[in-house]
């Protein structure tokens, strides 16, 4: 079994600012990582995932992980955040050797980017 | 291509009445998926569909229940319909196998009174 946790419920910061989201897990077993966003009234966008390989994961708008195996970490990071990424975020795993599709979420962070 | 669709986007229940939910995923997609949003519990895995068999279960009452279709249409449907029942229901498509990448819809907002 499989576990998330999201450190922060909420992170505001002001535009153009650095941001970083924490995330650890908990698993008995090797685990792939996702970070997935939300945005108001609507269903969760895939952001980045770590599958195997770098440590360090990118998308295509600015955001980057890092898998940190012996911290059981996938922190979020943007260097300089936009009012449009104001959202919810979220930490998910699934595990390795799981036959299918199922994710474990943490609690979700809620970014607010002030002007 | 087409994003994963759910029908109906909003619904209205009394305590004790039943719902189905619809879930339409990506053409191509044959993994069904099933997750319950709530302020409370956040979100929640229900169960998986993959050709159409039952491949996960996540840790909810025998009232919620789904199937899949040959043509991998989705519905989950929920029995005996109870206040805590209230939320968010999102389905999300994949491929076949792990890793796995999932495709989520904008989701059923339910709301039991």
């Amino acid at each position: 079994a499989q576990s998330v946790t999201q450190l922060d419920s909420q992170v505001p910061v002001f535009e153009e600012a650095p941001v970083e989201l924490r995330c650890n897990y908990s698993s008995s077993v090797s685990v792939y990582l996702f970070w997935y966003v939300q945005y108001p009234n609507q269903g969760l966008q895939l952001l980045l995932k770590y599958l195997s390989g770098s440590t360090l994961v990118e998308s295509i708008n600015g955001f980057e992980a890092e898998f940190n195996k012996s911290q059981t970490s996938f922190h979020l990071r943007k260097p300089s955040v936009h009012i449009s990424d104001t959202a919810e975020y979220f930490c998910a795993v699934s595990g390795l050797k799981n036959a299918g599709n199922m994710l474990t979420f943490g609690g979700g962070t809620r970014l607010m980017v002030k002007p | 291509k087409a994003g994963v669709t759910q029908t109906p986007r909003y619904l209205i229940k009394t305590r004790g009445q039943q719902v189905t939910l619809s879930c339409s995923p990506i053409s191509g997609h044959r993994s069904v998926s099933w997750y319950q949003q709530t302020p409370g519990q956040g979100l929640q895995f229900l169960f998986e569909y993959f050709s159409e068999t039952q491949r996960n279960k996540g840790n909810f009452p025998g009232r919620f229940s789904g199937r899949q279709f040959s043509n991998s249409r989705s519905e989950m449907n929920v029995s005996t319909l109870e206040l805590g029942d209230s939320a968010l229901y999102l389905c999300a498509s994949s491929l076949t196998g792990t890793p796995n990448e999932q495709y989520f819809g904008p989701g059923t907002r339910l709301t039991v009174t």
